[in-house]
């Protein structure tokens, strides 16, 4: 069973890069056909998706960020990151990764569901 | 702002009937097949129901979905206090390629 577990500074300075890194064991994230996915929860609001990468190299990141944000991956550390540039303090929130895949169910509905989740990390801006 | 619209909070008693609702448009849930995701004080969401109706193992048979149109539905039938909880739910945008998330809905168990 994949597990994922977010590390990073619980504290950056305004107009600063947040650098986050969500480490994944049990599982490979070289040839996976996960989509390695971060999604954040500020105070007070709900779960905002911030993008993923999948295996090939492909990104989708939220226009809410307004091309802040940058995930990676690598496969030597079995790691992926997350960076997001010129943070204000609406970029504090709890920070998850996840991973999400797509399947067709037994009707042949196509489906995409994130099924494991990291703990989250407290990343606060000021 | 979140692309799909939840009652911000919702109520019932032990052993009610609650139902939350998740609103979207054709390009999410019009097109696309729903998620609800359960996320307690403190701990990591799960996914509680996926492709509109489909459980995961573990997941008690209490807890269903539907999806009609372009909005979508949580039910918990038999309410239980360790059911109270943050509830999300989520789809497929095609106009955007990822994922949009409802606002979410605060569970109380009276």
């Amino acid at each position: 069973q994949v597990q994922l577990q977010e590390s990073g500074p619980g504290l950056v300075k305004p107009s600063q890069t947040l650098a986050l890194t969500c480490t994944v064991s049990g599982g490979s994230i070289s040839g996976s056909e996960y989509y390695w996915s971060w999604l954040r929860q500020p105070p007070g609001k709900g779960l905002e998706y911030i993008g993923h990468i999948f295996h090939g190299g492909s990104t989708y990141y939220n226009p809410s960020l307004g091309g802040r944000a940058s995930i990676s991956v690598d496969t030597s550390t079995n790691q992926v990151s997350l960076k997001v540039n010129s943070v204000t303090g609406a970029d504090t929130a709890v920070y998850y990764c996840a991973n999400m895949y797509g399947k067709a169910d037994q009707w042949g509905y196509y489906y995409y569901v994130m099924d494991v989740w990291g703990q989250g990390t407290t990343v606060a801006v000021s | 702002q979140s692309v799909l619209t939840q009652p911000p909070s919702a109520s019932g008693t032990p052993g009610q009937r609650v139902t939350i609702s998740c609103s979207g448009v054709i390009s999410n849930i019009g097109s696309n097949t729903v998620n609800w995701y359960q996320h307690l004080p403190g701990a990591a969401p799960r996914v509680l129901i996926y492709s509109n109706k489909l459980r995961p193992s573990g997941v008690p048979d209490r807890f269903s979905g539907s999806k009609s149109g372009t909005s979508a539905s949580l039910a918990i039938r038999g309410l239980q206090s360790e059911d109270e909880a943050d509830y999300y739910c989520s789809a497929w945008d095609d106009s955007l390629n990822g994922p949009v998330f409802g606002g979410g809905t605060k569970l109380t168990v009276l």
